[in-house]
């Protein structure tokens, strides 16, 4: 069965720190599909990036990055610089493709809390 | 915005009472799903819908039930609530039907407290 686990649940950080969320998963799929949302205060679930399984490369959009590695089942999310609206909880999820569940397994999440 | 609109935005009820939450997928999308969050579950995925059937089934209770519309809308009905049903309940839509890479649009939710 799929499983996430961010096994951070609070960050603190002070402002224009980087920040890196762990996120590990477990699937016997070959083919799957890895996401990160965001919560802010206000409740909505923000879509942020879609991973799939055959591609390993590392990703970079202005300050957010995400590091995937199959090697040790991780999709990692790195905040550069972080600012006080980056405070968010921040969620991991997994699709299987084949075989599995297509329904996303999400993590518990990560509060991250960004002083000024 | 995600184009998913979810209503009422906040519910307040008693227990044993009966209750519906209404979402309308975004334009085009003919998945639909629901998920419940709470503190101790975290985000559970409830039921998914496709062009008006019911395809995926989760964590959902006997006592809800949900059903999508001709006009792609769905509303997931809770009945007989006890004050555990208290949670934020979200709607997500996505183009596709059972493609597990589909990204999934959520709606705002619906803050339901049963009191």
């Amino acid at each position: 069965a799929q499983k996430v686990t961010q096994a951070q649940t609070e960050i603190s950080v002070v402002e224009k720190e980087d920040v890196t969320l762990d996120c590990v998963y477990e699937t016997r799929d070959t083919t799957y599909y890895l996401f990160w949302y965001k919560q802010p205060p206000s409740g909505e679930l923000v879509f942020l990036i879609r991973r799939n399984s055959f591609d390993e490369q590392n990703e970079i959009s202005g300050r957010y990055s995400w590091n995937f590695q199959k090697s040790t089942s991780s999709f990692n999310f790195t905040i550069t610089a972080s600012q006080v609206v980056d405070s968010a909880v921040y969620f991991c999820a997994l699709s299987e493709g084949t075989g599995g569940s297509y329904i996303p397994t999400f993590g518990r999440g990560t509060s991250l809390i960004v002083h000024p | 915005d995600s184009g998913v609109t979810q209503t009422p935005k906040h519910l307040i009820t008693a227990t044993g009472q009966r209750v519906t939450l209404r979402c309308s997928p975004r334009s085009g999308d003919l998945s639909v799903y629901w998920y419940q969050q709470s503190l101790d579950q975290g985000l559970q995925f409830l039921i998914q819908y496709y062009n008006g059937e019911e395809r995926a089934k989760g964590n959902i209770l006997e006592r809800f039930s949900a059903q999508q519309f001709p006009d792609l809308h769905s509303e997931l009905n809770l009945s007989s609530l006890e004050l555990g049903d208290s949670a934020l309940y979200f709607c997500a839509s996505s183009g596709g039907g059972e493609v597990a890479k589909n990204i999934q649009y959520f709606g705002a939710g619906t803050r339901l407290s049963v009191l």
